[in-house]
């Protein structure tokens, strides 16, 4: 099985509201990340979490905040988030950011509309 | 960053065989992944190189030169449902962790 589920597949928001973004893994894998996407453009790398820890953070603003609350889930908490936040999130898990063939595989996504 | 270049777009008929090819930067070289990815859903796996030479899988193959920093996604005997985006991400800089290229949108036509 290598399913990774993320809820909710959309979400509309304003830009005061508080939401989060959940993913669920059940392969045992110790990595797991956020990214965003825009249309036409390529996933970019928000957050990393390697053996329930935060390894690397690319300069995301404050207003995205990633929580691991255990080995098999992942949040994303959306706080104060601007129009230009709309685009596609990615959750995705690997075995292991520390060794050799570290697919990725992916969820479905959530879709995010900023108003 | 990775410097990965792939071509923005291809197109290709129905039936024939196409090729993306992928640079990327060779310093800390650790894998190269190819992903499918449909419009509006997630990014899937197809393949993953680490050693020079061709890696098939079905229709799908993935070729790697690390000497070169050059790969490539061989597509054959195309279907519409091929139609999609093909991202490429390299493993490099010492890290295990993949940056992907633009992505290559290829579009299979009758």
């Amino acid at each position: 099985d290598t399913e990774v589920t993320q809820t909710p597949k959309h979400l509309v928001m304003g830009m005061t509201n508080k939401k989060s973004l959940k993913c669920e893994q059940h392969m045992g894998h110790r990595a797991m990340y956020w990214y965003k996407q825009k249309a036409k453009k390529p996933p970019e790398l928000m957050f990393v979490y390697s053996y329930e820890k935060l390894s690397i953070n690319e300069s995301v603003p404050s207003r995205f905040s990633p929580e691991c609350p255990n080995s098999s889930l992942l949040n994303l908490h959306l706080h104060a988030l601007q129009p230009e936040d709309s685009a596609l999130y990615l959750c995705a898990s690997s075995q292991d950011t520390g060794t050799g063939e570290n697919t990725q595989y992916f969820g479905p996504g959530t879709r995010l509309t900023v108003l | 960053g990775q410097n990965i270049d792939q071509p923005t777009e291809m197109t290709a008929t129905e039936g024939a065989i196409v090729q993306i090819n992928c640079t990327y930067q060779t310093s800390g070289f650790n894998g190269l992944f190819w992903y499918q990815q449909h419009a509006g859903e997630a990014p899937t796996f197809l393949s993953y190189n680490v050693l020079d030479g061709l890696e098939e899988k079905g229709r799908f193959s993935s070729f790697l030169s690390r000497s070169k920093g050059y790969s490539y996604l061989l597509l054959k005997e195309l279907q519409m449902k091929d139609s999609a985006s093909y991202l490429c991400a390299s493993a490099s800089g010492g890290s295990y962790i993949p940056t992907f290229g633009r992505g290559t949108s290829l579009i299979v036509h009758p």
